[in-house]
C-alpha cells in the first residue's frame, strides 16, 4: 500500500526556519518525481515545489523561490522542505504528492495527509 | 505559468442532479489535465486524469472530458458523498497550477 507521511509541521514565528519530512512507503521512492502543495486556510490548492526522481532538478513557485530548498534522501525514501525566513502567507497545510508519469500521463496520484505549518507571532 | 480557472466557484445542487464544472486554460495544455476531490480536513483525492481516465475505483457517475484549453467534469447523478470541493490541475508544464476549486453544496 502507497503511504505518504508528512511531519515536522508546527508554530513558528516569522523569519524562523521550519523543516518537514514526508516518510514514503509502499513503492519504488527513487523511481518517482516528488511535489510538495500548500493549502492556505480556506483556499485552494497551491503547487510549492517539485524534484526529480535522483534529486538533481528542483522546482519552485516564485512566492518560495531562494526561501525554501526540496530535498530527498532515496536510500530512506524521505522527501523534505526545508522552510527559512516564514512569513505569515505561507501558513498552510503542506502535502507532499507523488507524481505518477507515462508517455502521456502526468498525474499527483498519492498524497500524504497534510502538514500543519502556521506563521504567527 | 498557465492559469486555470474554473466555473463556477460553488455550486448548490440535490441528490440525483446532474452537474458540470467547467476549467478552462490560459493555453493549450493537449490533455493534460486532471481532477481532483477534497472533503473538509481531508487530503485531495485524485478522480481523474488525462482528461478522461477514471482512477480506479472512481465511480462511473464522474465523467470528464475536452482538449486544448477548455474542460469538464461531469457528475451524472450527484450522491451525498459528492458534495465536496473540486480542482482541476494542468501538469502540461511546471509549475503544475490548479484551478481555484469549486465548492458543490447540497440544495
Amino acid at each position: 500500500e502507497v503511504q505518504l507521511v508528512e511531519s515536522g509541521g508546527g508554530l513558528v514565528q516569522p523569519g524562523e526556519s521550519l523543516r518537514l519530512s514526508c516518510a514514503a512507503s509502499g513503492f519504488t521512492f527513487s523511481s518517482y518525481w516528488m511535489h510538495w502543495v500548500r493549502q492556505a486556510p480556506g483556499k485552494g490548492l497551491v503547487w510549492v515545489s517539485r524534484i526529480n526522481t535522483d534529486g538533481s532538478s528542483t522546482t519552485y513557485a516564485d512566492s518560495v523561490k531562494g526561501r525554501f530548498t526540496i530535498s530527498r534522501d532515496n536510500a530512506n525514501n524521505s522527501l523534505y522542505l526545508q522552510m527559512n525566513n516564514l512569513r505569515a502567507e505561507d501558513t498552510a497545510v503542506y502535502y507532499c504528492a507523488r507524481e505518477y508519469s507515462s508517455s502521456s500521463t502526468r498525474v499527483f496520484d498519492f498524497w500524504g495527509q497534510g502538514a500543519l505549518v502556521t506563521v504567527s507571532s | 505559468d498557465i492559469q486555470m480557472t474554473q466555473s463556477p466557484s460553488s455550486l448548490s445542487a440535490s441528490v440525483g442532479d446532474r452537474v458540470t464544472i467547467i476549467c478552462r486554460a490560459s493555453q493549450s495544455i493537449s490533455n493534460y489535465l486532471n481532477w481532483y476531490q477534497q472533503k473538509p480536513g481531508k487530503a485531495p483525492k485524485l478522480l481523474i486524469y488525462t482528461t478522461s481516465i477514471l482512477q480506479s475505483e472512481v465511480p462511473l457517475r464522474f465523467s470528464g472530458s475536452g482538449s486544448g484549453t477548455g474542460f469538464t467534469l461531469t457528475i451524472s447523478s450527484l450522491q451525498p458523498e459528492d458534495f465536496a470541493t473540486y480542482y482541476c490541475q494542468q501538469s502540461y508544464s511546471t509549475p503544475r497550477t490548479f484551478g481555484q476549486g469549486t465548492k458543490l453544496e447540497i440544495k
